[in-house]
């Protein structure tokens, strides 16, 4: 079935680069997500990544995508303390909308 | 340019009662998918509307129904409250086919089953 996964938990010094790893099931999924939870708030998206492409980059943030292991990573250059979050990686289901969720990875930046 | 905005911010309720949440797209989209997303977890897809009709469900029992009006707007209604509904509910709103566009969340509401 479809499932998401990433590591929990990730503590980085500020100005450092951090990435954050995702890893999915559904090899047909369209859209690739990356979004951003502060504490008590929504989601905000960051950027996604069209499943036919290998990287994108956006400003400090880097997608790489690897379709083959079905891996997905988020690469946040020169990491600042409002970039403290929860990091959620979200497949969308073929020819859907319907997002489907990791658990989320908790990122902690220090000074 | 207005996001998706979400009412109310928060609410407690008891077991057993029933409780409706509503949801305001982003401007310009018209589709309006509904999460709900337990502590410590990722959002769990509900359901999906698209030009007033539930396109797309996912793993919710019966409990949980919705309905999309003309404006676009949408409510989720939860009957029989049980304790694990607690949760932080999103909406999300996208426009076009499915796939082709991203979602825009809400900020949640938080809803408390006593």
């Amino acid at each position: 079935g479809e499932d998401v996964e990433q590591s929990l938990f990730l503590s980085v010094r500020e100005g450092d680069s951090s990435v954050i790893n995702c890893t999915y099931t559904d090899s047909s999924s369209t859209y690739l997500y990356w979004y951003k939870q502060e504490p008590g708030a929504g989601l905000q998206l960051l950027t996604y990544i069209f499943s036919n492409m290998d990287m994108k980059q956006d400003q400090r943030l880097t997608v790489l995508l690897n379709k083959k292991d079905k891996h997905l990573s988020l690469r946040i250059a020169d990491t600042q303390t409002g970039d403290s979050a929860i990091y959620f990686c979200a497949e969308s289901e073929a020819g859907t909308d319907k997002l489907i969720f990791g658990t989320g990875t908790r990122l902690q930046v220090f000074p | 340019d207005a996001g998706v905005t979400q009412s109310p911010t928060h609410l407690i309720k008891t077991r057993g009662q029933q409780v409706t949440l509503r949801c305001s797209p982003k401007s310009g989209h018209d589709t309006v998918s509904w999460y709900q997303q337990a502590l410590g977890q990722g959002p769990q897809f509900i359901f999906q509307y698209y030009e007033e009709e539930e396109r797309q469900r996912g793993n919710f029992p019966d409990r949980f129904s919705g309905h999309q009006f003309p404006n676009y707007s949408s409510e989720l209604n939860v009957n029989a409250l049980l304790l694990g509904d607690s949760a932080l509910y999103l909406c999300a709103s996208s426009w076009g086919f499915a796939g082709e566009e991203t979602q825009y969340f809400g900020p949640g509401t938080r809803l408390l089953v006593l």
